[in-house]
């Protein structure tokens, strides 16, 4: 069964970081491109970052350029999200999807929430 | 970036109604290198993650029902619901992958009259 579990989500203070992990099951992370989209409270969807199948491009949102690295460890059949300087503007749902173009396979998502 | 704008904002809709979605981009998102358009629909029911209905622009993803339907072209996309299903209460939500940001229209919720 193919299937994305996110985990890492929590509470965070401003400026702090956090690391999300998706665990994929029923493929391979590294056959694919791989994607990170957020959703904020009662809000749409913002693309934020995805890596290609090779690991050798990868694209960011501006908002989060420079704060976040996205990665993956095949060894895992993993990806993540690494987020530094948090911000409240960072609270938000993160989905960890397959795909960078149509995103066909979705986490459940964790739950990311920049406060003091 | 290229800006999704998705109408109407919400509608509601009799059970076996035709639903009717539009999706404008502020740039034209057909590549002339492949004659495709870079253009997704996705649901999202209530509590769930997104789910994939169309990929481009009319392309239904395996295991949607052929009651969606994608169609459009360049800028102006619309997502046609033939017969309105109980289990079709989502947000519906456009997206460009033509160019990096990919960018997701506001959504539309459609709800049950």
């Amino acid at each position: 069964q193919v299937q994305l579990v996110d985990s890492g989500g929590g509470l965070v203070k401003p400026g702090g970081s956090l690391r999300l992990s998706c665990v994929a099951s029923g493929f391979t992370v590294s056959d694919y491109y791989m994607s990170w989209v957020r959703q904020a409270p009662g809000k749409g969807l913002q693309w934020v970052s995805y890596i290609s199948d090779s690991g050798s491009t990868i694209e960011y949102a501006d908002s989060v350029r420079g704060r976040f690295t996205i990665s993956r460890d095949s060894t895992k059949n993993s990806l993540f999200l690494q987020m530094n300087s948090l911000s409240a503007g960072d609270t938000a749902l993160y989905y960890c999807t397959r795909g960078h173009w149509a995103l066909n396979v979705w986490g459940q998502g964790a739950m990311v929430t920049v406060s003091s | 970036d290229i800006v999704m704008t998705q109408s109407p904002d919400s509608l509601a809709v009799s059970l076996g109604e035709r639903v009717t979605i539009n999706c404008k981009s502020s740039q034209s998102v057909l590549h002339s290198s492949d004659n495709k358009n870079y253009l997704a629909w996705y649901h999202q029911r209530p509590g769930q993650p997104p789910n994939l209905l169309i990929y481009w622009a009319s392309t239904r993803e395996s295991g949607v029902p052929d009651r969606f339907i994608g169609s459009g072209s360049g800028t102006d996309f619309t997502l046609t619901i033939s017969r309105l299903q109980a289990e079709d209460v989502a947000v519906y939500y456009c997206q460009q992958y033509s160019s990096t940001p990919y960018t997701f229209g506001q959504g539309t919720k459609l709800e049950i009259k």
